[in-house]
């Protein structure tokens, strides 16, 4: 109940296109779920972030689709840029317990 | 704001030696400390919880007298690898919670560690 699933494992986009990344969780206490981008070598960064009372949640071209009821949450990439390729790591909260990740997603932007 | 600095970020080290890992925030106070450590294609995993003044909170399956954490002020934690192994090479990352939004844990840069 505490795992967050996420899909797909790898993704591959042409510059421009839009990236879909999707993340499921079982745990409805959860009350915090962030993104974040990691580049090979470095540490996560938080990317986007939302709680469950807005359905939706955009930054640049970041935005965080939010599906209370299906348990869901998804990251869309608008206009992907090589500069995107990184891996994505989706991730739930429960007040101030531990933050649970998926197993990541990573994207390819291709020029 | 909200740094969080590691260091060192690579470290190289012989079988039985023992390798201690800085974890600081820069611009704010850290309430709660944590430490990862992820494997090669793989998610982070939580291996222990620590706060300022108080024993770490270990994950299950994590050896506490292998991994020792030393969370010494609000802005430093430690973590020291003893006698370590290379199954103990890794790329560890730390993070702190206690800026602003709350529940936001923000990550330091990782290390590195290669044990020969």
């Amino acid at each position: 109940q505490q795992q967050v699933k996420q899909s797909p494992q790898s993704l591959i986009v042409q510059k421009g296109g839009i990236s879909i990344i999707n993340c499921a969780y079982e745990n409805t206490a959860f009350d915090y779920f962030p993104w974040y981008q990691q580049f090979p070598g470095k540490g996560p960064a938080l990317l986007i972030a939302i709680r469950p009372d807005v359905s939706e949640k955009k930054e640049g071209r970041f935005t965080i689709s939010f599906n209370k009821s299906a348990k869901q949450f998804s990251l869309h990439i608008m206009d992907s840029q090589p500069g995107d390729s990184a891996t994505y790591f989706c991730a739930a909260i429960s007040g101030t317990d531990k933050l649970i990740f998926g197993t990541g997603t990573r994207l390819q932007v291709f020029p | 704001g909200a740094v969080v600095s590691q260091h060192p970020s690579r470290v190289i080290c012989k079988s039985g030696t023992s390798v201690k890992i800085e974890c600081r925030s820069l611009d704010f106070q850290a309430t709660t400390m944590f430490w990862y450590r992820q494997f090669p294609k793989q998610s982070l995993m939580l291996m222990a919880t620590s706060n300022e003044g108080s024993k770490a909170t270990y994950e299950q399956g994590v050896e506490k007298d292998k991994f020792l954490i030393n969370h010494a002020s609000l802005t430093l934690s430690t973590l020291t690898v003893t006698s370590a192994h290379p199954e103990d090479s890794s790329f560890y990352i730390c993070s702190a919670e206690g800026g602003l939004p709350s529940n936001e844990q923000f990550f330091g840069p990782g290390t590195r560690l290669t044990v020969l």
